[in-house]
């Protein structure tokens, strides 16, 4: 079945640092590749998506890159700062399924 | 603007019991979807509606099952909880479902 696989668990960064995070998907046709945040006892909040016929997309500190060929993408987050810290989820959704495929997480830890 | 409501936010529940949790979409959303979200991992799809019909469903039992209204809000029902069921509810609005999806603040369900 689909899978989205989701690296690092768990990552510290130093703030103004940057913060990378990788999603690998299984699903070739998938064509729409959301990232959530989602800070303690909150709800997850949509802060950049890309659909498959975008390379690269950019929003202020925040950007995501897609690579069909090897079938991942990444969130680049740089000039990180405290409030950045959060759980961080990546998601990939394919044609006619209806359903996204959420990764495990990343929790971010930016250190002040 | 109002988003996405859920409700109950909180709801305790014994096994055998039966609970039925319900969202409204954000006004001019026709499509709902519904997560599971256990504490330290990504939300997991259960279903997805659009006009009312069911366009979507996850590897969840027979036990889960959902519902949506003319007015497109919707429930979810859960017969003969089961401690495992004890989760976060997530349910989110998107346009047609395909497209951006936008989270509720969760209902958070305990079974004892």
């Amino acid at each position: 079945g689909e899978n989205v696989e989701q690296h690092p668990s768990t990552l510290s960064v130093q703030e103004g640092d940057s913060a990378v995070i990788k999603c690998t998907y299984s699903d070739s046709a998938s064509n729409y590749f959301p990232w959530y945040k989602q800070e303690l006892g909150k709800r997850p909040q949509l802060i950049i998506d890309i659909r498959s016929n975008v390379g690269e997309k950019k929003d202020q500190r925040i950007a995501v890159t897609l690579n069909k060929t090897a079938k991942h993408f990444s969130l680049h987050i740089t000039e990180t700062q405290p409030e950045d810290s959060a759980v961080y989820f990546c998601a990939a959704t394919s044609p006619g399924t209806y359903k996204y495929i959420f990764g495990t997480g990343t929790r971010l830890k930016v250190l002040a | 603007d109002a988003g996405v409501t859920q409700s109950p936010t909180h709801l305790i529940k014994t096994r055998g019991q039966h609970v039925t949790l319900r969202c409204s979409p954000i006004s001019g959303h026709k499509s709902v979807s519904w997560y599971q979200q256990v504490l330290g991992q990504g939300p997991q799809f259960i279903f997805q509606y659009y006009e009312k019909e069911e366009r979507g469903r996850g590897n969840f039992p027979d036990r889960f099952s959902a519902r949506q209204f003319p007015n497109y809000s919707s429930e979810l029902n859960v017969n003969a909880l089961l401690l495992g069921d004890s989760a976060l509810y997530l349910c989110a609005s998107s346009f047609q479902g395909m497209d951006e999806q936008f989270f509720g603040p969760g209902t958070r369900l305990t079974v004892l």
